[in-house]
């Protein structure tokens, strides 16, 4: 399949275990982000969203947290599971004025069982 | 279900040439989007449109252009394909500013 970059951070954490990714977002009138899973061969996969009139919002197994004073944004995935490997991307919408996104290089996730 | 779809999922073309990616969504979404993906870069946003006869120029448009004839389909062509336009092609839609995107599987196109 596809590959989105060989030269990715990389996370690897044991199954069970939690994984946290982080990612800082470049510009502080974004209002709204999202978290990106991609697998091999496929496009991005929504996960969890956020305005920035909130500070943390949860899903399932998933919790997004946003530090708007530092500009960063996190990605929290509880008891991580093998299918969770992935590539993860961060996503901001930066001018208000368009409904694009400016995404992140990624984070890829490996989990070890 | 709805879908979003996009052919083909793989192309291989020579250099000079016109390509044209397809992407059909059946959201009906307003909002459609073509991005592209290469190594070491998350996905850069080519076009966009927020509806039927509207397009606007994302940050590499260069090379490319779009049309929007009706709500389902955002074909994206590349006039005169050229080496550095080989990449993988997400098309996405959405409903709204504050809802996510939704993408398509991609194509990957090599320039020969």
């Amino acid at each position: 399949g596809e590959s989105v970059g060989l030269h990715l951070p990389t996370l690897s954490v044991q199954e069970g275990d939690n994984s946290i990714i982080n990612c800082a977002y470049s510009n502080s009138a974004s209002d709204y982000f999202i978290w990106y899973k991609q697998e091999s061969g496929k496009g991005p996969q929504f996960i969890i969203d956020i305005r920035s009139n909130m500070d943390k919002r949860q899903g399932q197994r998933v919790t997004v947290l946003l530090n708007k004073t530092v500009k960063h944004l996190s990605l929290q995935i509880a008891a991580t599971q093998p299918g969770d490997s992935a590539v993860y991307f961060c996503a901001e919408r930066w001018d208000t004025g368009r409904r694009a996104l400016t995404f992140g290089s990624g984070t890829r996730l490996q989990v070890q069982p | 279900d709805a879908e979003i779809t996009q052919s083909p999922r793989h192309k291989i073309t020579e250099t000079g040439r016109q390509v044209t990616l397809a992407c059909h969504q059946t959201w009906n979404h307003n909002n459609m989007f073509w991005y592209r993906q290469d190594l070491g870069h998350g996905l850069r946003l080519i076009h966009y449109s927020y509806g039927v006869q509207d397009t606007n120029k994302g940050e590499v448009s260069d090379g490319y252009s779009v049309s929007r004839s009706n709500t389902e389909d955002l074909p994206l062509t590349l006039e005169s394909a050229a080496s550095s336009q080989t990449s993988v092609y997400f098309c996405a839609s959405s409903e709204s500013p504050f809802q996510p995107q939704h993408f398509g599987d991609g194509t990957r196109l090599s320039i020969l």
